[in-house]
């Protein structure tokens, strides 16, 4: 298995206060992904890495940010957390992007399971 | 833009009997398909990966997956169901243009019967 963690696994929180959850890696890949999973939904992107300082929007970002300070971490952070923001949250990896033919195969954290009350 | 469809939210299936899971894709060029695999409360599994090198693609735990373009269907199959099939499969594409993010379907929830 890919060498991703993710912290903390589960937490409960309040409605208004931030909150940072962590991936971690030690596979030296580029790329690192935040999804966020919900009922009939599958997985959508919240936000995605590209390299160190390097971070693009994904199609639900709206009350996230993220930071990617070295190759091994990548924060979400939900600076005033909502009750919407009750999810799972999966962390990705990979090691190719967008190059002609090549593969996108992403491996994926054990995920966190974030309420928000 | 890409995107899949997963045309079943659930399957039901008896031990020993074939599964299909069903999903068609749109992509404006030549796409990678992914078929992943969540048991619950688990993470995501690769089950296997569409290469353009075959369209007969064959994954892990008896799994495979055929490519059809004319039908723009990427269905994953197996011969024979096992109890420890059960779980939800998702149907992935990723998108060339946007970092390699992937698009997932909605998800098949596959029942496996006794």
């Amino acid at each position: 298995d890919a060498g991703i963690t993710q912290s903390p696994r589960h937490k409960v929180t309040e409605t208004g206060t931030p909150v940072t959850l962590r991936c971690h890696q030690t596979e030296n890949h580029r790329y690192m992904y935040w999804y966020r999973q919900d009922p009939g939904h599958g997985l959508r992107l919240i936000h995605y890495s590209y390299g160190v300082k390097d971070t693009d929007k994904g199609e639900v970002s709206d009350g996230y940010s993220v930071s990617r300070s070295k190759t091994e971490d990548f924060l979400l952070t939900l600076e005033s957390a909502t009750s919407s923001q009750t999810s799972v949250y999966f962390c990705a990896i990979s090691d190719l992007g967008p190059v002609a033919g090549g593969l996108y195969e992403q491996f994926f954290g054990p995920g966190t399971r974030l309420t928000v009350l | 833009a890409q995107s899949v469809t997963q045309l079943d939210s659930h399957v039901s299936v008896s031990e020993g009997t074939p599964v299909l899971l069903r999903c068609n894709y749109s992509s404006s060029y030549s796409p990678s398909l992914f078929w992943y695999v969540q048991h619950p409360n688990k993470g995501l599994q690769l089950l296997l990966k569409y290469t353009s090198a075959a369209t007969l693609v064959k994954g892990i735990n008896g799994f495979e997956a055929e490519f059809k373009k004319s039908e723009t269907s990427f269905h994953l199959t197996k011969p024979s169901a096992h109890m420890s099939d059960a779980a939800e499969y998702f149907c992935v594409v990723s998108d060339y243009n946007q970092g390699g993010k992937l698009i997932f379907g909605q998800g098949t929830e596959l029942s496996v019967k006794p």
